[in-house]
């Protein structure tokens, strides 16, 4: 079945760091991807996504591209703040949304 | 603004308590989903809802059950709560468009079953 793998964490950075989170699907047909971000004590939103092939998606400095012929969605950043300390999901969707486990990245000034 | 709303942000139950979480969205969403959410596994769909009074099964369905009586409201229940449900239970909804819908979440219920 479909399914979602990344990396595992926790990542911890400095602040102005570089970040990659990387992100790799199982799906058959041409699933949208996303990835959404879950801060301390909150429910998850929506970071960014991609529905086609070499999409970009982009948000708050944060970028992912829809990449076919690697099967993955890594997420990047080129720097990291404090503010962006959360577990950050990859997910995709063909149907229902299937969550990879998720990644806790905390960043120190 | 999107908004999902959770009946508690915190519950503590009894082993064998009827238990209900309910889950209310003001966005006029079609769809509506229950997840949990372990450390190491992820976030897994329990149930959903794509219109009133309809409910499909998710991937762990397994001693929960849902009611939508209401577009805004989709409420999960544990109908004799045991050990291992004790997790972070989150709700969210999503408009009923077919591609690429975000999935808008609740704060999420720390559930503790004694």
């Amino acid at each position: 079945g479909d399914s979602v793998t990344q990396m595992e964490g926790p990542v911890t950075l400095s602040e102005e760091a570089c970040l990659t989170i990387n992100c790799t699907y199982t799906a058959t047909g041409y699933p949208s991807l996303f990835w959404y971000v879950q801060y301390p004590g909150e429910g998850l939103q929506l970071l960014l996504k991609a529905t086609k092939a070499d999409d970009k998606g982009s948000n708050k400095g944060f970028e992912a591209t829809y990449r076919k012929e690697t099967t993955s969605f890594h997420l990047e950043k080129g720097s990291v703040q404090v503010s962006d300390s959360a577990v950050y999901f990859c997910a995709l969707r063909q149907g229902n949304l299937i969550f990879g486990k998720g990644t806790k990245l905390s960043v120190k000034p | 603004d999107v908004k999902v709303t959770q009946s508690s942000r915190y519950l503590v139950k009894r082993t064998g308590e009827k238990v209900f979480l309910e889950c209310v969205q003001d966005m006029d969403h079609e769809n509506m989903f229950w997840y949990r959410q372990d450390p190491g596994l992820g976030l897994r769909l329990i149930y959903f809802s794509y219109d009133v009074k309809m409910k499909e099964k998710g991937d762990i369905p397994e001693g929960y059950s849902v009611s939508r009586e209401k577009k805004e409201r989709f409420s999960l229940i544990l109908e004799s709560a045991s050990t291992n449900q004790t997790s972070m239970y989150l709700c969210a909804s999503s408009t009923g468009v077919p591609l690429a819908d975000t999935q808008y979440f609740g704060p999420g219920t720390r559930l503790t079953v004694l």
